[in-house]
C-alpha cells in the first residue's frame, strides 16, 4: 500500500505487506530528514533519520528515501505487521536546534 | 534508562490556576525541548533548552513559562491559560542539540476550563 502525500492521511495495509509512506517537504536547506512514530497515547518515537547528502538508508525493516529534487521523502516499511499500527510523522531539521514535524499519515495494519 | 518521564499524565485547570508541568530525564541527555500537540495534529515545536539555557522560543506566548533547574529536570509552568491551550504538552530530550534522535516522553493531556 502507498500513501500519497498530505493529502491522504491514512494508509490501510494487510499484514504482511509492505508499506510506503509519502512526506513532502518545503526547507530546501534542511540537514536532516526524520521519521517518528507515534502510537496511541504515546508520544512519538524515532524511527530512523537520513541526512540531506544521502538519497537512501536502512534500518530494521524500514528504509527511507529521499529525492532532493522534488522535495520527497518516504518510509517503506517491510513486512507490516500489527504493531506497525500508529500515525508517522516526517519531521526536519535544519542543522539546528529545531525539529519540525509534518502532518502526518496514519497507518492501518489488517490482520 | 531511556525514559522521559512527564508528571502529570492529566491536567485539568481553571483560566485563573497556575500548575506546572514536570519532565525528567536521566540519559545525560543536554538538549530538552517542549512540544504542543493538538488532536490529529503533529507536534509544534515551544522551546528549547541548550545545556540548561533557553535557545529557542518559538513566539510562546508568555502565560507559558518554561525553567530548566538542572540538567535532568524541565519544567513548564502555566498561568492564565484558555480553553484554546488544551492540548498534550510533549517533553523531548536529545544527546545534544544537533541530535536528530530524540526522545519523546508520553506527555501531559492538559485541559483548560
Amino acid at each position: 500500500g502507498e500513501s500519497v502525500g498530505l493529502h491522504l492521511p491514512t494508509l490501510s495495509v494487510q499484514e504482511g505487506d509492505n508499506s510506503i509512506i509519502n512526506c513532502a517537504y518545503s526547507n530546501s536547506a534542511s540537514d536532516y530528514f526524520i521519521w517518528y512514530k507515534q502510537e496511541s497515547g504515546k508520544g512519538p518515537q524515532f524511527i530512523i533519520d537520513i541526512r540531506s547528502n544521502m538519497d537512501k538508508r536502512q534500518g530494521q525493516r524500514v528504509t527511507v528515501l529521499l529525492n532532493k529534487t522534488v522535495k520527497h521523502l518516504s518510509l517503506q516499511i517491510a513486512a507490516t505487521q500489527p504493531g506497525d499500527s500508529a500515525v508517522y510523522f516526517c519531521a526536519e531539521n535544519t542543522g539546528g536546534f529545531k525539529t519540525i514535524f509534518g502532518a502526518g499519515t496514519r497507518l492501518f495494519v489488517k490482520a | 534508562d531511556t525514559e522521559v518521564t512527564q508528571t502529570p499524565k492529566h491536567l485539568v485547570m481553571g483560566m485563573t490556576n497556575k500548575k506546572s508541568l514536570k519532565c525528567e530525564q536521566h540519559m545525560g541527555h543536554r538538549a530538552m525541548y517542549w512540544y504542543k500537540q493538538k488532536a490529529k495534529k503533529p507536534p509544534e515545536l515551544m522551546f528549547v533548552y541548550s545545556y540548561e539555557k533557553l535557545s529557542i522560543n518559538e513566539s510562546v506566548p508568555s502565560r507559558f513559562s518554561p525553567e530548566c533547574p538542572n540538567s535532568s529536570l524541565l519544567n513548564l509552568h502555566l498561568h492564565a491559560l484558555q480553553p484554546e491551550d488544551s492540548a498534550l504538552y510533549l517533553c523531548a530530550s536529545s544527546q545534544d542539540p544537533g541530535n536528530t534522535e530524540a526522545f519523546f516522553g508520553q506527555g501531559t493531556r492538559l485541559t483548560v476550563v
